[in-house]
């Protein structure tokens, strides 16, 4: 069965740098990855989709990566603030009658002012 | 807001109580689903409705019984519960099967003693 892995539970980096989130699968490539923030007691916020015949998508300090060869996902968020605080997931989904995302366990970002 | 309610935020119950969890969404959208979302686990998907018929459950215990009796509407009956049951349950929308990005709703936080 597919797994993913989110490398790090937990990420703390300084405010003003730049954060990287990593998402790694086995098996096929899915059709698109996603990106979600959640916060405590929150549940979960899309943020981005990147497709598999896109390599690189951004919106506003966010850009993600998705390398079909390293079967890879990074997710960067430039310009760290604290109020970036939360955890990440990554999700794939094979679309079509497979179209159940299928979540990572999720990265804890902490950014210190 | 996303757009997806869910009540009661919070709920404590003991194994032989029989309650029920329930989810509205106002976006328009034809896909529900109900999560579950517990410590240091990635988010398990339980069930799927598609245009108010259910078109997948995940293995799930039939203490848990799903009721979607319209596309707004969602709800999650639960009986005989037992201790690790406790979590978050989620409920999220689509605007259809197939589509990209599920819009989640906050949650409850489920405590059975």
């Amino acid at each position: 069965s597919q797994k993913i892995e989110q490398n790090s539970e937990a990420l703390n980096i300084q405010e003003g740098k730049t954060a990287t989130l990593t998402c790694n699968y086995t098996n096929y490539s899915p059709a698109y990855l996603q990106w979600y923030r959640q916060d405590p007691g929150r549940g979960p916020v899309f943020l981005l989709l990147i497709r598999e015949n896109e390599k690189e998508k951004r919106k506003e300090r966010l850009k993600v990566t998705f390398d079909t060869t390293l079967k890879q996902s990074l997710f960067h968020i430039t310009a760290s603030q604290p109020a970036d605080s939360a955890t990440y997931l990554c999700a794939l989904n094979y679309g079509g009658s497979q179209g159940n995302l299928i979540f990572g366990k999720g990265t804890k970002l902490s950014v210190k002012p | 807001e996303t757009g997806v309610t869910q009540t009661p935020r919070h709920l404590v119950m003991g194994m032989t109580n029989k309650k029920s969890l329930k989810c509205e969404q106002h976006l328009g959208h034809n896909a529900m689903y109900w999560y579950k979302q517990s410590a240091k686990k990635p988010l398990e998907l339980m069930f799927v409705y598609n245009f108010k018929e259910q078109t997948e459950n995940n293995s799930v215990p039939s203490r848990f019984s799903p009721e979607c009796p319209n596309s707004s509407h969602l709800f999650l009956h639960l009986h005989t519960l037992q201790p690790e049951d406790s979590a978050l349950y989620l409920c999220a929308s689509s605007h259809n099967r197939e589509t990209d990005t599920q819009y989640f709703g906050p949650g409850t936080r489920l405590t059975v003693l």
